[in-house]
């Protein structure tokens, strides 16, 4: 059964702490995987990582796939507290075009 | 751009009775899902539509629920008739085309509340 885990289930930290993400995967035929960013609303994307793009960076987040361990970090340097949410990973299976979830990480961040 | 757009954003209904849920994808989206999402859990596929056609729904409990996208665009889920345990966010996504590795972005969500 194809399935996504992510670690750890919640973790609350202090402003300007760094903190680190875990997703590792283990599903049939993998395409790509997606981290996402939930709040009280819609999931927002932050990024797509594939085979050809195993490293992103946006600002104070960063997230690199390992395709040998078959997972991901995403890392959050100089929290703030609007970075409080639900992150979620997602991985994208090549054949059926199905996305599969992780159960998300809850990060709190405390001022 | 405009969003993926859902409505209503919250529904209360007591067991039994029917319930609809709408999306208005991106313009130009050509791939819809349906998720739910439970709380303190990932969100879990329903239906994938494809244009109009429903592609993957595998995961979509047929003795109840029912999905449509009549001409490719908009989208309606609903359930009938529903229980305590669908209780759920129902979420609305689309995205471009998946040849293109495009990620999904989604709507808002219905909170569904049934008593």
């Amino acid at each position: 059964e194809d399935k996504v885990v992510q670690s750890p289930l919640s973790l609350v930290v202090h402003e300007g702490d760094t903190v680190t993400l875990n997703c590792s995967y283990e599903v049939t035929n993998f395409r790509s995987l997606l981290w996402y960013k939930q709040e009280k609303k819609a999931p927002t994307f932050l990024f797509m990582l594939t085979s050809s793009g195993i490293e992103k960076k946006s600002g104070r987040l960063s997230s690199i796939l390992d395709k040998k361990e078959l997972s991901s970090i995403l890392n959050i340097t100089a929290t703030q507290t609007g970075d409080s949410a639900i992150y979620l990973c997602a991985v994208f299976m090549e054949y059926g075009n199905k996305l599969v979830f992780g159960a998300g990480t809850i990060l709190r961040v405390k001022s | 751009e405009a969003g993926v757009v859902q409505s209503p954003r919250y529904k209360i209904i007591e067991k039994k009775q029917p319930v609809a849920f709408w999306c208005n994808p991106i313009s130009g989206h050509n791939t819809l899902y349906w998720y739910r999402q439970n709380l303190g859990q990932g969100p879990e596929l329903l239906i994938r539509y494809e244009n109009e056609e429903a592609v993957d729904d595998s995961q979509l409990p047929k003795d109840r629920f029912s999905a449509e996208r009549l001409k490719g665009v908009d989208s309606t889920l609903k359930i009938q008739p529903a229980e305590l345990g669908d209780s759920a966010v129902y979420l609305c996504a689309s995205s471009l085309d998946l040849i293109d590795n495009s990620p999904l972005h989604f709507g808002n969500g219905t909170r569904l509340t049934v008593t």
